[in-house]
């Protein structure tokens, strides 16, 4: 079974311009995730998807970024304009949430992640 | 918590010992906690999880010890070796938000 995808592998760009990041979860599941990893820490989640829903989005800088999962499946992030700051690995991840709060005996889940992005803004 | 940015805590543990990996929660409402490692270069891959309604799981090689009065959970490593070099996450997971711990390099000394 394939992983999640994630292209491009890394990127560098000057800043100010716009940058963009492709995922692609793994096969049917319906909770997809972005997260921003700073060297040396932990990722850091920036919004969470339930199918084409963006269910929080409360971390996420909308001033100058934005996201989609127009039907579902596959979703983008993007950024623009780039600010130095924005230097990171963008980690796309995927896993099969059930709807709502979960029962205390229901299967655990299990988030899968993909390689990451590194974004190196000069 | 306080991050360490550049300068990750560091677990150098010989060939064929066991490791513990500690970790400080935060959220009292966390009730599942789930341990990931991440290699470099990699995404992190999940090792093993646990629900607040327990306070040990055990896998392959690896047990999770979840102590609520405190907020601490651990990460043991049985017979470690050199592929279980990486850094280890843990994450907490209070109303759906996955909020991951700042991380523990281990290196295993051959």
């Amino acid at each position: 079974e394939a992983g999640v995808v994630q292209s491009p592998r890394y990127k560098i760009i000057e800043k100010k311009q716009p940058v963009a990041f492709w995922c692609n979860p793994i096969s049917g599941h319906n909770t997809l995730y972005w997260y921003r990893q700073n060297l040396g820490q932990g990722p850091e989640l920036l919004i969470r998807y339930e199918n084409e829903e963006a269910v929080d989005d409360s971390q996420l800088p909308k001033d100058r970024f934005s996201a989609e999962r127009l039907k579902g499946v596959d979703s983008t992030l993007k950024i623009q304009p780039a600010e130095l700051g924005d230097s990171a690995v963008y980690l796309c991840a995927s896993s099969t949430r059930p709807k709502g709060l979960a029962e205390p005996d229901s299967p655990q889940e299990t988030q899968y992640f993909g390689p990451g992005t590194r974004l190196l803004v000069l | 918590g306080e991050s360490v940015g550049l300068h990750l805590p560091t677990l150098s543990v010989q060939e064929g010992d066991n490791s513990i990996i500690n970790c400080a929660y935060s959220n009292s409402a966390s009730d599942y906690f789930i341990w990931y490692k991440q290699e470099s270069g990699k995404g992190p891959q999940f090792i093993i999880d646990i629900r607040s309604n327990m306070d040990k799981r055990q896998g392959q090689r690896v047990t999770v010890l979840l102590n609520k009065t405190v907020k601490h959970l651990s990460l043991q490593i049985a017979a470690t070796q050199p592929g279980d070099s990486a850094v280890y996450f843990c994450a907490e997971n209070p109303y759906y938000k996955y909020i991951f711990g700042t991380g523990t390099r281990l290196k295993v000394l051959a």
